[in-house]
């Protein structure tokens, strides 16, 4: 099980690039890194997935090393409206469900 | 197309009463969940299933019954309802392992 561990919060000011990075340690090679938002009082929403590299898409990118015991969100110019909780997740392919774990996430606040 | 629809959105309930929730989705998705969420917490999950007629431990699924009846719908039941499963409990569905979920609304349950 490849536990993760994020920052509890973070803050920025609008216009800011934001990095959450998030560590998993035992990951193993078949898993892969998802990040998902969310909004006080909704469901959870995807944002990006990766599994080694680099992934960009249209509101985020994902840098992942080469050992990939780390992931680092990236999201760039920040506004108010990003303030959300993001949460870090590790997807095992091999008996996927089995061990799918939200962590407690990373509260982002953007400030004026 | 409304994605992932929950039902009902509030309830409450007395310590030893049932209920069932009904998620539904129309993306003709393989894989669905149901999770829970405590006050500040990341999401646990309950039960999930790969597929009509399936379903699946989570992380935390005493107290919890599932059935995939049909393809389209994942329904939880709380067979005696105690104070613990007082919650937010969301469903999700993805078109296969380890892809994008696809929330719903939720439906906040207070058991007294």
């Amino acid at each position: 099980l490849a536990k993760t561990t994020q920052p509890i919060s973070m803050d920025s000011y609008e216009g800011q690039e934001v990095n959450i990075t998030c560590s998993h340690n035992n990951i193993a090679t078949n898993d892969y890194i998802t990040w998902y938002q969310q909004f006080p009082s909704q469901g959870p929403r995807f944002i990006i997935q990766g599994y080694k590299t680099k992934v960009t898409n249209e509101v985020a990118s994902l840098f992942i090393p080469a050992d990939r015991k780390s992931s680092t969100l990236s999201l760039p110019r920040v506004s108010l409206s990003d303030t959300a909780v993001y949460y870090c997740l590790v997807e095992e392919a091999e008996n996927y469900g089995q061990n799918f774990v939200f962590g407690p996430g990373t509260r982002l606040s953007v400030l004026p | 197309n409304a994605g992932v629809t929950q039902t009902p959105k509030f309830r409450v309930l007395k310590t030893g009463q049932s209920m069932t929730l009904l998620c539904a989705q129309d993306m003709n998705h393989e894989y669905m969940y149901w999770y829970r969420q405590d006050p500040g917490m990341g999401l646990r999950l309950i039960h999930y299933s790969v597929g009509e007629g399936t379903t699946a431990k989570g992380e935390v699924p005493d107290g919890y019954n599932v059935s995939r009846l049909k393809k389209q719908n994942f329904l939880l039941g709380l067979e005696s309802a105690a104070p613990s499963q007082t919650s937010v409990y969301f469903c999700a569905s993805s078109y296969q392992a380890v892809y994008e979920q696809y929330f719903g609304p939720g439906t906040r349950l207070t058991v007294t």
